[in-house]
């Protein structure tokens, strides 16, 4: 079946440091892979996303790319800030199918 | 450019009463789906809707009903709420099937059930 891991958390930085949150799959076939933001008291919000394999997806200073070698989708980026604080959902979407399958989620927090 | 709004927003309700969450989207968008978040469990997915008049089951149907009559409507009623129905239920729309295609997300709606 389909199903995202994500590290748990939370992961704490200080602003400046350099983050990264791990997020493997199992899919058939060529899912779709994407990491959404939730800040408190909201929704989430699509992040970045890649398509294919060795896409990268980036925005607002964060990274992942899609390495189907590894089956992961790791997000990473070079200088957190503290308003960077929330919870990241690593999701993917089989290929046949517009449906998400989600992470667990894993909340960032970081002091200034 | 409201985009998906979601009521009521925060709801307490007694067990067994129906209670029913409202979904609005004004991009026209083919797809809508219905979302539970729990701690542990990330979200999963309640019902999806294609089109106007196709529903489908999504991972955790039981104890929901939906309908679609309208493309840009999407309600989720919960018929004889319990406790473990608490949850924040998210609604959520995307333009079309295809790959990659970027699912939209209202604001959520916190249903706490006694």
């Amino acid at each position: 079946g389909n199903s995202v891991t994500q590290m748990e958390g939370p992961v704490t930085l200080s602003e400046e440091a350099f983050l990264t949150i791990n997020c493997t799959y199992t899919a058939t076939g060529y899912p779709s892979l994407f990491w959404y933001v939730q800040y408190p008291g909201e929704g989430l919000q699509l992040l970045l996303k890649a398509t294919k394999a060795d896409d990268k997806g980036s925005n607002k200073g964060f990274e992942a790319t899609y390495r189907k070698e590894t089956t992961s989708f790791h997000l990473e980026k070079g200088s957190v800030q503290v308003s960077d604080s929330a919870v990241y959902f690593c999701a993917l979407s089989p290929s046949n199918t517009d449906k998400l399958i989600f992470g667990t989620g894993t909340r960032l927090q970081v002091f200034p | 450019d409201a985009g998906i709004t979601q009521s009521p927003r925060y709801k307490i309700t007694e067990t067994g009463r129906q209670v029913t969450l409202m979904c609005h989207q004004t991009w026209s968008h083919s797809y809508m789906f219905w979302y539970r978040q729990d701690l542990g469990h990330g979200l999963r997915l309640i019902y999806y809707s294609a089109a106007a008049d196709i529903t489908d089951k999504g991972e955790v149907p039981d104890g929901y009903v939906v309908s679609r009559s309208k493309t840009e409507n999407f309600p989720l009623t919960l018929e004889s709420a319990t406790r473990s129905q608490t949850s924040v239920y998210f609604c959520a729309s995307s333009e079309a099937q295809g790959k990659g295609n970027t699912i939209y997300f209202g604001e959520g709606s916190w249903l706490t059930v006694v």
